[in-house]
């Protein structure tokens, strides 16, 4: 079946610290691929995606390429600020497959100062 | 209020209570979806709907029962509730077509504890 993998954390970084989240996929056909982002006591929020491969989609600050041949799509950024403290889900979708998301189990992000 | 709410926030209801969370969305989006947050299990996938009158099961569907009169509203009852369906719960809801890449636009949660 389809699954997302990603690496446990919590991660634990100091300001400005390059962050890099990793993300596995499975996937019966050609997935769109997405970062959700979710802050404290909130829902989640999409941070970027992308739709084939070699794709990178990028938001503030943070980029992801869509890797078709490791079946990866990991996070990263240059240069985390404490703001970035979250839990950050990478999920797939597969095209005709009605819009459902299969999401990883998250990982937790912590950034100090 | 534009977007995409959940009511109530929080609950706490007793084994074998039923109880009904709501969620309710201004876009006229078709698709919505109820998920639970458990640790260890990200998002799983409870039911979604299509459109109105059309749902179907998602990943973890037992326990829970939807419904979908109206574009706009989508709620979840327990019909009978377990201390394992103590969790949060995430409804969220989408557009559909070739265009837009389908994001899912989450609504805040509803924290259940079942005692």
């Amino acid at each position: 079946g389809n699954s997302v993998t990603q690496m446990e954390g919590p991660v634990t970084l100091s300001e400005e610290a390059f962050l890099t989240i990793n993300c596995t996929y499975t996937a019966t056909g050609y997935p769109s691929l997405f970062w959700y982002v979710q802050y404290p006591g909130e829902g989640l929020q999409l941070l970027l995606k992308a739709t084939k491969a070699d794709d990178k989609g990028s938001n503030k600050g943070f980029e992801a390429t869509y890797r078709k041949e490791t079946t990866s799509f990991h996070l990263e950024k240059g240069s985390v600020q404490v703001s970035d403290s979250a839990v950050y889900f990478c999920a797939l979708r597969l095209t005709g497959g009605g819009n459902k998301l299969t999401f990883g189990t998250g990982t937790q992000l912590k950034v100090e100062l | 209020d534009a977007g995409i709410t959940q009511s109530p926030r929080y609950k706490i209801t007793e084994t074998g209570r039923q109880v009904t969370l709501m969620c309710h969305q201004t876009w006229s989006h078709s698709y919505m979806f109820w998920y639970r947050q458990d640790l260890g299990h990200g998002l799983r996938l409870i039911y979604y709907s299509a459109a109105a009158d059309i749902t179907d099961k998602g990943e973890v569907p037992d326990g829970y029962v939807v419904s979908r009169s109206k574009t706009e509203n989508f709620p979840l009852t327990l019909e009978s509730a377990t201390r394992s369906q103590t969790s949060v719960y995430f409804c969220a809801s989408s557009e559909s077509g070739p265009s837009s890449a389908w994001e899912q636009y989450f609504g805040p949660g509803t924290r259940l504890t079942v005692t």
